[in-house]
């Protein structure tokens, strides 16, 4: 079936530094991507999201691109901040939209330190 | 504009017990789907109403039941609870009514602790 893998954490990382959180999936078909993001509390947000090969997925300076040949949605942003500190969820719809269900990685924890 | 509500917030049961979980969408949404979050892992996908009906379900055994009413919001039931439910539940709502693409926005969830 479908799957998500993405990179273990905790990442931390000093204010200004560049992330990566790399993320691959194994599906059937040719799935949506999406990237969550859960704040401490409080449940998840849509951060961003790619529907099909070579889209680039961007919000609030964080990227990911669509990579069918490597199967993988790496996330990127080049100056992070203390309030990007959160659990970041990659994940996929099968049927290429997300009123279908979504699978998710396991989430990865990001601490931003000043 | 409320987004989508859960309750409640917190609920410790002990094993052996039922448990409902409710969950209203957001507004102008019409699909409900249910994800359980256990601790340091992704949400998993339980199942998703539609037109008051169930129409997906994940991997979760016949325990695990829902209803949608005609307001459009929803509850999960959960039966004879073991200590391995214990875990957030997460509601998510989208229109799919309304076709294309949609988003599926997330409630803050319920903890469910089972003793």
């Amino acid at each position: 079936g479908d799957s998500v893998t993405q990179m273990e954490g905790p990442v931390t990382l000093s204010e200004e530094a560049f992330l990566t959180i790399n993320c691959t999936y194994t599906a059937t078909g040719y799935p949506s991507l999406f990237w969550y993001v859960q704040y401490p509390g409080e449940g998840l947000q849509l951060l961003l999201k790619a529907t099909k090969a070579d889209d680039k997925g961007s919000n609030k300076g964080f990227e990911a691109t669509y990579r069918k040949e490597t199967t993988s949605f790496h996330l990127e942003k080049g100056s992070v901040q203390v309030s990007d500190s959160a659990v970041y969820f990659c994940a996929l719809s099968e049927s290429g939209g997300s009123n279908y269900k979504l699978t998710f990685g396991k989430g990865t924890l990001l601490t931003v330190n000043p | 504009d409320a987004g989508v509500t859960q309750s409640p917030t917190h609920l410790i049961k002990t094993r052996g017990q039922q448990v409902t979980l409710r969950c209203s969408p957001k507004s102008g949404h019409d699909t409900v789907s249910w994800y359980q979050q256990a601790l340091g892992q992704g949400p998993q996908f339980i199942f998703q109403y539609y037109e008051e009906e169930e129409r997906q379900r994940g991997n979760f055994p016949d325990r695990f039941s829902g209803h949608q009413f005609p307001n459009y919001s929803s509850e999960l039931n959960v039966n004879a609870l073991l200590l391995g439910d214990s875990a957030l539940y997460l509601c998510a709502s989208s229109a799919l009514g309304s076709g294309g693409y949609n988003e599926q926005f997330f409630g803050p969830g319920t903890r469910l602790t089972v003793l």
